[in-house]
């Protein structure tokens, strides 16, 4: 059973600060790891994509991947509200191309 | 360019009858895929379908099915609806592979009454 493991939070945080999200995922196969953000009511949209060890950046964004503790994260540098959402993580291995998604981390940032 | 367009926004069935949803891809993306999102859980897999093929199927029973057209296009159908089959069901598109993420359309929000 393939498996990724977020917290669901909430994960509350002042505006200006850096949010930590992060995921721990089962499957050894996995290759390309996402994240999405929902808005509440709203459908997912992609804001990040990594498939190497390391770290990837774009914009105030910055994923982490680490694949020995099969560990993602995602972290937003100065925070708004607007980043207020339900971040969700996902893993795709090539033997299925479907990613596991994991439940959610719902983040609130206050002002 | 436009994104990923589902029908109707808004469904509303009574238990038994079925429900057919719509979705149009990104132009260019031949693989399209469903998924449930039920109140308080997380995103489920139904679908995939890919050139016309279904390639792959989540753990639902038979009576969620659908089909690829020519132009990429997908229906969703869904017999003998339940109560418990009340959920956002979202359609996404993508390039085929696994490096590729998906675009997710708005949605189709289907409730059983």
């Amino acid at each position: 059973q393939k498996e990724v493991e977020q917290n669901s939070g909430p994960l509350s945080v002042p505006e200006g600060a850096i949010a930590s999200l992060n995921c721990t995922y089962s499957d050894r196969g996995s290759q390309s790891f996402f994240w999405y953000r929902q808005y509440s009511g709203k459908s997912p949209e992609l804001i990040m994509s990594i498939y190497s060890n390391g770290d990837k950046e774009d914009g105030r964004f910055t994923a982490q991947l680490n694949k020995a503790s099969q560990y993602v994260s995602l972290l937003i540098r100065d925070s708004q509200p607007s980043d207020s959402a339900t971040y969700l993580c996902a893993g795709a291995s090539g033997g299925s191309y479907i990613p596991t998604f994991g439940r959610g981390t719902s983040l609130i940032v206050h002002p | 360019e436009a994104g990923v367009t589902q029908s109707p926004t808004h469904l509303i069935k009574t238990r038994g009858q079925q429900a057919t949803l719509r979705c149009s891809p990104i132009s260019g993306h031949t693989s399209v895929y469903w998924y449930q999102q039920a109140l308080g859980l997380g995103l489920q897999f139904l679908l995939w379908y890919d050139e016309g093929e279904e390639r792959n199927r989540g753990n639902f029973p038979p009576r969620f099915s659908g089909r690829q057209f020519p132009n990429y296009s997908s229906e969703l159908n869904v017999n003998a609806l339940e109560l418990e089959d009340s959920a956002l069901y979202l359609c996404a598109s993508s390039l085929r592979g696994v490096d590729y993420g998906y675009t997710f359309g708005s949605g189709t929000r289907l409730t059983v009454v």
